[in-house]
């Protein structure tokens, strides 16, 4: 079964850093560029950064440019966000998402999905 | 940035209506225009990409339409599973952003 499961998720203070992971299952783990897309509580979806399937390109969101990170260890399928200087604006939940289609840059649809980690940042 | 704009914001059907949801983007992405449905509490899924293909397993009453700067999700006979918040997403350039939202209500 094609699966993701995001993990690290939990209360954290303004200031404060986070690292969030994504283990992937059921697929060529390495031939998938992944995304990040969050949701804050009772808002709309918002991507948040990608990265390719070779780890080399990366892309963020302004909103979190300079604060977060994106990586992937094609060795052990896994997709992780690190999280720093964390604002109450980022409390949301933290989705991993699957590009469509193993090709190179990705399609920019997403089509498997994880069912998320709760981020909450307040004092 | 991209912008999405989703209308109408929320509306309400009956099962068997045909139900028009309209997403309109800030400039031309030519087809890279996908669409997803949520349900409550659950992760987004899949139902359009490139504007009018139909992913895989999702019912033909779904389809979609368009090129820039307008297109469509259309519903032909909605159903009780049908009842969800769909949202259009542009894939045509980094950062990738989305409709609003459009909240489909039982009437």
């Amino acid at each position: 079964e094609v699966q993701l499961v995001e993990s690290g998720g939990g209360l954290v203070q303004p200031g404060g850093s986070l690292r969030l992971s994504c283990a992937a299952s059921g697929f060529t783990f390495r031939n998938y560029s992944m995304n990040w897309v969050r949701q804050a509580p009772g808002k709309g979806l918002e991507w948040v950064s990608y990265v390719s399937s070779s780890g080399s390109t990366l892309h963020f969101a302004d909103s979190v440019k300079g604060r977060f990170t994106i990586s992937r260890d094609n060795a052990k399928n896994s997709l992780s966000l690190q999280m720093n200087s964390l604002r109450a604006e980022d409390t949301a939940v933290y989705y991993c998402a699957r590009d469509s289609l193993p090709v190179a840059g990705g399609t920019g649809a997403f089509d498997i999905w994880g069912q998320g980690t709760m981020v909450t940042v307040s004092s | 940035d991209i912008q999405m704009t989703q209308s109408p914001s929320s509306l309400s059907a009956s099962v068997g209506d045909r139900v028009t949801i309209t997403c309109r983007t800030s400039q031309s992405i030519n087809n890279y225009l996908n669409w997803y449905q949520q349900k409550p509490g659950k992760a987004p899924k899949l139902l359009i990409y490139a504007a009018s293909t139909l992913q895989s397993g999702v019912p033909s009453r779904f389809s979609g339409s368009g090129s820039g700067p307008g297109f469509t999700l259309t519903i032909s006979s909605l159903q009780p599973e049908d009842f969800a918040t769909y949202y259009c997403q542009q894939s045509y350039t980094s950062p990738w952003t989305f409709g609003q939202g459009t909240k489909v209500e039982i009437k």
